[in-house]
Formats: C-alpha cells, structure tokens, sequence
C-alpha cells in the first residue's frame, strides 16, 4: 500500500519552453505533498509543500513563478517548470503521506530526471 | 529551522561485517520523528527505519537498529550481517509536518 506515482520519469525539453511533473497518490489520500530536488550526488532539498485546495508553500530560495505547483485534488499535485534553464536540470521527486501528521513515513514516487537542453 | 548533520560522505564494509553510519540533528522541538531512507542506483527512496522521539527504546528492524540519543540529538544506523544489496545512499531525515534530509553517506558493501 500506499503508493506513489509520479510522471514523466524522464524529460528533456528546449530552453524556454515549459514542463510539467505529475505525482498521484494511488491508494490513499493526500492533503500534503512535497516536492524535492536532488542534484547528481547530492541530498534531498525540500523545494515546496503543496496543499490540496490552497495555495503552496516554497521555501527559501525557491522561484514560485518558475517552479508552479497545482494541487487540485487529494490524489494529485503538479509541479511545472516554466521557461526552463539548464540549470534547471536535476532529479525532481514528489512525496506524501497517508493519513494525519508526522507519524507516517513519506511515500516517494520514482522521480523525474529532466534535462533542458 | 531543523537541520540534518551526516558527517560520513562515504563509508565501507566487509560483507557480514556491522557498519555504523551516524547522524546528528538540531531542533528546539521536543516531538517529532526520525527516519533513515537508503537510495540504490536506481534513486528509489526506501524506508529503512523510524523513530518516534517520545519513545526511549531504540528501533530495531531485522538487520537495521538505531541509537537514538535524545539529549545528544544523534541518530545513528546500524547495519548488522552487511549484505551486497546494502550498497546504497543512506539519507537521515527529520520529520515534523514536513522532512529535512542530511547530506547524505555512501555505503559500499565489499564481497
């Protein structure tokens, strides 16, 4: 149980042009999701957590207007990267948990590597 | 804000042998949660192991036990019997209403 699903695993996109990451919670539930970033050999850094129905909350350094998150339903949040960069490539990974607070272990999806050429 | 200490970038082991990775924490919360994640090749992050703060008694699944010492905010992993498949990135995490990872250590299991 308590899977999450994310996709594209992969993308590569053109400088400029926009592109959008889907993570679903398939067997439960998910008021909160987060979304992090991952460079090659590096930790986990938390960039948002999206809330079902309001607005996300980013952290510090993190562009809202580049990084856009969407989260419409409880099964289901977007993150869209817009006028991507270069240096916008990295290892992008979505999380939730089931049920209520923090004694439920985050569910990871299987990430999206993008690469913007 | 929280903060995740891993001083090992990289750490090796005998297979069958014990390895102990270490983990440091900073928070003025008194509940919350701590976790292990390992990361294999293919960047799939795992559950390893938890541990809730109120609780004295160090977790332990199969292979996997933890030193958890509140006052000292240290968490460390305890890898008994290494196996080949425990070759991986081995995340410590801090948990509240969101999750905060350290930087992370390499474990390569030698055959």
């Amino acid at each position: 149980g308590a899977v999450v699903s994310q996709h594209p695993s992969w993308v590569i996109c053109k400088s400029g042009t926009s592109v959008k990451i889907e993570c679903r919670s398939l067997d439960f539930q998910a008021t909160t999701m987060f979304w992090y970033r991952q460079f090659p050999k590096q930790s986990l850094m938390l960039m948002a957590t999206s809330n079902e129905g309001s607005k996300a909350t980013y952290e510090q350094g993190v562009e809202k207007d580049k990084f856009l998150i969407n989260h419409a339903s409880l099964t289901l949040s977007t993150l869209t990267v817009t006028s991507a960069h270069p240096e916008d490539s990295s290892f992008y990974i979505c999380s939730a948990r089931p049920g209520q607070g923090m004694v439920s272990p985050l569910h990871f999806g299987n990430g999206t590597r993008l690469t913007v050429t | 804000a929280q903060t995740v200490t891993q001083s090992q970038p990289e750490m090796s082991v005998q297979e069958a042998e014990t390895v102990t990775l270490s983990c440091t924490y900073d928070t003025s919360e008194n509940n919350y949660y701590l976790f292990w994640y390992k990361q294999p090749p293919s960047r799939q992050m795992i559950l390893v192991i938890r541990q809730e703060a109120y609780k004295q008694q160090n977790a332990t699944e199969n292979r996997f036990s933890v030193n958890f010492q509140k006052a000292a905010k240290s968490f460390s992993l305890k890898i008994s019997d290494s196996q080949l498949g425990d070759t991986a990135m081995y995340f410590c995490a801090f948990s509240r209403n969101d999750m905060r990872f350290g930087a992370g250590t390499r474990l390569t299991v030698k055959p």
